[in-house]
């Protein structure tokens, strides 16, 4: 499975849009873009997945480019509960097996 | 409510103390699978089920053991716990092998001394 590269930590203002990066140069053809958070040592929480087009749901956006080497997670509206580790997860569909990289720790402040 | 439990949420014990976690999920989901949690390292993949009877190793299996003979249940089994198994682990269920969405537990918290 492809790697990500995503950054350690970002702030984000309670209320304003939180863009979160996600770097998968190596990404193939058939590999999915996955995004879960994880609030303080809970259990992981599944966000949105993607393929080739841009996703939306009531969680969150996910844009990914045309060539498919990056993605951008969109909280449209940050909360003090979106303060959280996020996973950017690239991998097939095939076994079920989530590669968790060491994702980035999102700090909604009031 | 659909969700994943996993008991003790807790647990401090000695080495070579034989122990298990149990794992149930209320959604009548095919697959399942554990993971641990450490600094540094992330969650691994420990053992993973892909349906009653079928399991298989994921990439950190060495010193676990899980058996399926339900398909709402699947326990993680420490025969002879040593302390480099103090983790945090976490059980997972999706409705089948591959389906986008996982589910996971609230986690157990293991200590071994």
């Amino acid at each position: 499975d492809a790697k990500t590269t995503q950054p350690p930590s970002m702030d984000c203002a309670e209320g304003r849009a939180a863009n979160l990066p996600c770097n998968h140069s190596t990404i193939s053809g058939n590999e999915y873009v996955y995004w879960y958070r994880q609030i303080h040592s809970q259990g992981p929480q599944y966000i949105i997945h993607g393929l080739k087009n841009n996703e939306t749901n009531e969680m969150a956006s996910l844009i990914i480019t045309e060539d498919r080497k990056s993605s951008t997670l969109i909280l449209p509206h940050a909360t003090l509960r979106d303060t959280a580790v996020y996973y950017c997860i690239v991998s097939t569909d095939s076994w079920g097996k989530l590669q968790f990289g060491a994702g980035t720790q999102v700090v909604v402040t009031p | 409510e659909a969700q994943v439990t996993q008991n003790p949420r807790y647990l401090i014990t000695v080495t070579g103390k034989k122990l298990t976690v149990t794992c149930s999920q209320n959604m009548n989901h095919e697959y399942m699978s554990w993971y641990r949690q450490d600094p540094g390292l992330g969650l691994r993949q420990i053992y993973y089920s892909m349906n009653v009877e079928a399991t298989d190793k994921g990439d950190v299996p060495e010193g676990y053991k899980v058996s399926r003979k339900e398909k709402r249940n699947f326990p993680l089994i420490l025969e002879s716990p040593s302390p480099n198994q103090t983790s945090l682990y976490f059980c997972a269920s999706s409705p089948w092998t591959g389906a986008y969405e996982q589910y996971f537990g609230p986690g157990t918290r293991l200590t071994v001394t």
